[in-house]
């Protein structure tokens, strides 16, 4: 399966600034997914980042606070704005090889804590 | 009611015992099922992918699934400590991938 690299790994962050979360794969890959976990749960779909047009963003996430680009079939970003203590997180990245009903794979996150 | 129902644990077996992982769902569109594992500070690791009711086994690990309960099942045999990891089981339907809380599984030595 596709090898999924993120960075950074981990981020302490002071409120108020942005960060960008960079995804990279070692192969072209049809979609890719951005999420959050919370510690204890379940991992919540941000968007899907589409190759060349404006991601699609799930209900209570919007662009202007997490802009994606996804500007080839190996790489995407995923910026957090204006942060504040409520977007401490882990954030995610899955990739999804061939088409139809395939599992997605995940990089191994990055930590982000907001002072 | 959540889509798909999963118990958070923690569960603690010792080393040697078989495991029972359990999730239940309520959306009939749901056609695939996987489970992840998932250790501290990394990401979720495919383990199981499985579309038809059944048993599908991999080595220590076999996964069930039964549609007509929508109720799937992944079984850990003669389990280990490097066992130790929270299991979050997913379904496809539609498109669409729902993922369970996970549940932590500790093994004891």
């Amino acid at each position: 399966s596709a090898v999924i690299s993120q960075k950074p790994s981990r981020d302490i962050c002071q409120r108020g600034t942005s960060l960008t979360i960079q995804c990279q794969v070692d192969s072209q890959v049809t979609m890719m997914f951005w999420y959050r976990q919370q510690p204890g749960q379940s991992l919540t779909l941000i968007a899907t980042a589409n190759q060349g047009s404006e991601a699609t963003y799930e209900s209570g996430f919007v662009i202007d606070k997490f802009p994606i680009s996804r500007p080839n079939l190996t790489f995407s970003t995923l910026t957090v704005s204006n942060m504040s203590p409520e977007d401490s997180s882990i954030y995610l990245c899955s990739v999804v090889e061939g088409t139809g009903n395939q599992p997605q794979h995940f990089g191994d996150g990055t930590r982000l804590s907001i002072l | 009611q959540k889509e798909v129902e999963q118990d958070p644990g923690p569960l603690s077996v010792p080393e040697g015992a078989i495991v029972s992982l359990n999730c239940t769902y309520s959306n009939s569109a749901f056609q695939y099922f996987m489970w992840y594992r998932q250790y501290s500070r990394k990401g979720p690791e495919l383990l199981m992918y499985t579309y038809s009711s059944g048993n599908k086994e991999d080595g220590r690990f076999t996964a069930q699934v039964d549609k007509s309960s929508k109720y799937i099942s992944l079984f850990i045999r003669d389990s280990q400590p490097s066992d130790s990891a929270t299991y979050l089981c997913a379904m496809i339907g539609g498109f669409k991938t729902i993922f369970g809380a996970g549940t932590r599984l500790f093994v004891k030595a």
